[in-house]
C-alpha cells in the first residue's frame, strides 16, 4: 500500500511569511499533485509535477518534486490570507492515469 | 465553480434511512469517481465508472451502493449506514485519454449519520 505523509499536519502563521509543507513517500511515483481545497468546497488541483527534480512555480508558489520521485514540497513566500486552505498532496499510480493516493493534507491558516 | 454539482451539500440520516446522493458534471468528461474524506483520514477512492462501466471497486461494503445512468449523472444509494460513515462524499470526473488526467471535484456532500 502506497502512502503519503504530510507535514506539517496544522500551520497558521501571519501575512507577509514564509512556509513550506512537505509531502514523502517510501514508494515512488509517476507523478504527483498538489490541491487546495477550502472551507466546503472540493479540492482544486494547483499543479501536477512529472519529472524527478522538476520545479514549477505559480505566482507565489513553488513547487519540487523530489529527484527519486518519492518526496515534493510546496513552498509559498509572503503568504496571504487568501492562501488559508487544507493543502492536499497526491500520488499518481504509474500503472493508472487515474488512480491517486492522497495524503491528508496540511491545514494552512493565515491571519491577517 | 468547477463544473462538478452535488446534492444535496448536506444530509442528516438515521441508520434505517435509504437515501442517495446526487452528482453531475457539465464538463463532457467520461469518466466519474466517488471519494469519502473523513477527518484525520486521506480522501479515500470508493468507485470509479468509466464510460458508464464501474471500473473500480476499492472494497466498499456494500451499503454504499453506486450508479451511473449515462456519463454526465452519477449517484451514491445509501442504506443501513453507521456512525463511522458520516463523511464528506466527493465526486470527481475527468476526460478518460490514456495519459495523465486531471479530475475535477464537486463540493462535496456533507454526511451525518446518527
Amino acid at each position: 500500500t502506497q502512502l503519503l505523509e504530510q507535514s506539517p499536519q496544522f500551520l497558521s502563521i501571519q501575512e507577509g511569511e514564509n512556509l513550506t509543507v512537505y509531502c514523502n513517500s517510501s514508494s515512488v511515483f509517476s507523478s504527483l499533485q498538489w490541491y487546495r481545497q477550502e472551507p466546503g468546497e472540493g479540492p482544486v488541483l494547483l499543479v501536477t509535477v512529472v519529472t524527478g527534480g522538476e520545479v514549477k512555480k505559480l505566482k507565489r508558489l513553488t513547487f519540487q518534486f523530489g529527484d527519486a520521485r518519492k518526496d515534493s514540497s510546496l513552498h509559498i513566500t509572503a503568504a496571504q490570507p487568501g492562501d488559508t486552505g487544507l493543502y492536499l498532496c497526491a500520488g499518481v499510480d504509474g500503472g493508472s492515469n487515474y488512480k491517486l493516493t492522497f495524503g491528508k493534507g496540511t491545514l494552512l491558516t493565515v491571519n491577517p | 465553480e468547477t463544473g462538478v454539482t452535488q446534492t444535496p451539500r448536506h444530509l442528516v440520516m438515521g441508520m434505517t434511512n435509504k437515501k442517495s446522493l446526487k452528482c453531475e458534471q457539465h464538463l463532457g468528461h467520461n469518466a466519474m469517481y466517488w471519494y469519502k474524506q473523513s477527518a484525520k483520514k486521506p480522501l479515500e477512492l470508493m468507485f470509479v465508472y468509466n464510460f458508464k462501466e464501474q471500473t473500480e471497486n476499492n472494497s466498499v461494503p456494500s451499503r454504499f451502493s453506486p450508479e451511473c445512468p449515462n456519463s454526465s449523472h452519477l449517484f451514491l444509494h445509501l442504506h443501513t449506514l453507521q456512525p463511522e460513515d458520516s463523511a464528506l462524499y466527493l465526486c470527481a470526473s475527468s476526460q478518460a485519454s490514456g495519459v495523465q488526467e486531471t479530475q475535477y471535484f464537486g463540493p462535496g456532500t456533507r454526511l451525518l449519520v446518527l
